[in-house]
């Protein structure tokens, strides 16, 4: 059973509209992360939470946001999507900073 | 800077063969090593991972051998299956830490 699940698969949105993608978790981990992965490269991590407290990546845009409403879920939200932001988005979560991660399945996101 | 290199970019074995992945890092403060294996359209999953107390750890047809002194650590797969074709990613973590930082990732090709 899938553990860490991230709706939708895919998401197609246009260029500037508001888009946000989601990731739930039955682990009941302390920690849930975002990453951006773009074609042939590593996953970046854009910010996680430990908890309610939400830690930012210094390089992160301010385009993306993220909600944490409970345990089980949390929200990224792309404000106004460019062409750039294009890429594999993924939710990964863990017990505890420093400890073995699980990732979700992604969204992929393409901006028309 | 990349935290973690690693090499190399890409690999193509007989099945049967033992492909080897290498990583290096310079940071003395990262204590955990995972190897994750990502399948095309798919998030990355946890393969197999390593604290620097030990300096080999094996999984199934999985190996992962460390040298704390050179700062390195490779990833060995034993008698490589076709469904073993993937990318590769090496990361590590520090105790401190809020992130995995991960490899530029290597396309692993398995012939039948």
């Amino acid at each position: 059973d899938a553990m860490v699940i991230q709706n939708p698969r895919y998401q197609v949105t246009q260029f500037g509209k508001p888009v946000t993608l989601s990731c739930s978790q039955t682990l009941n981990h302390n920690v849930m992360y975002w990453y951006q992965q773009k074609s042939s490269q590593a996953p970046k991590l854009l910010f996680h939470y430990y908890d309610k407290d939400f830690n930012n990546e210094a390089d992160t845009p301010d385009n993306f946001q993220s909600r944490r409403p409970n345990t089980s879920f949390c929200f990224l939200d792309i404000r106004s999507p460019g062409l750039g932001d294009a890429a594999m988005y993924l939710c990964a979560t863990s017990r505890g900073l420093n400890t073995e991660a699980f990732f979700g399945q992604g969204t992929r996101l393409t901006v028309v | 800077q990349q935290q973690v290199k690693q090499s190399p970019q890409s690999l193509i074995v007989q099945k049967g063969g033992i492909p080897i992945i290498n990583c290096a890092y310079e940071n003395t403060a990262f204590d955990y090593f995972p190897w994750y294996q990502q399948f095309p359209g798919k998030g990355p999953a946890l393969l197999i991972a390593i604290r620097p107390d030990v300096s080999e750890k094996k999984e199934g047809r999985f190996t992962i051998s460390f040298n704390k002194s050179a700062k390195q650590f490779s990833l060995h797969i034993m008698d490589s299956q076709p469904g073993d074709s993937a990318t590769y990613f090496c990361a590590a973590s520090k105790r401190s830490g809020n992130q995995f930082y991960f490899g530029t990732g290597t396309s692993l090709t398995v012939i039948p």
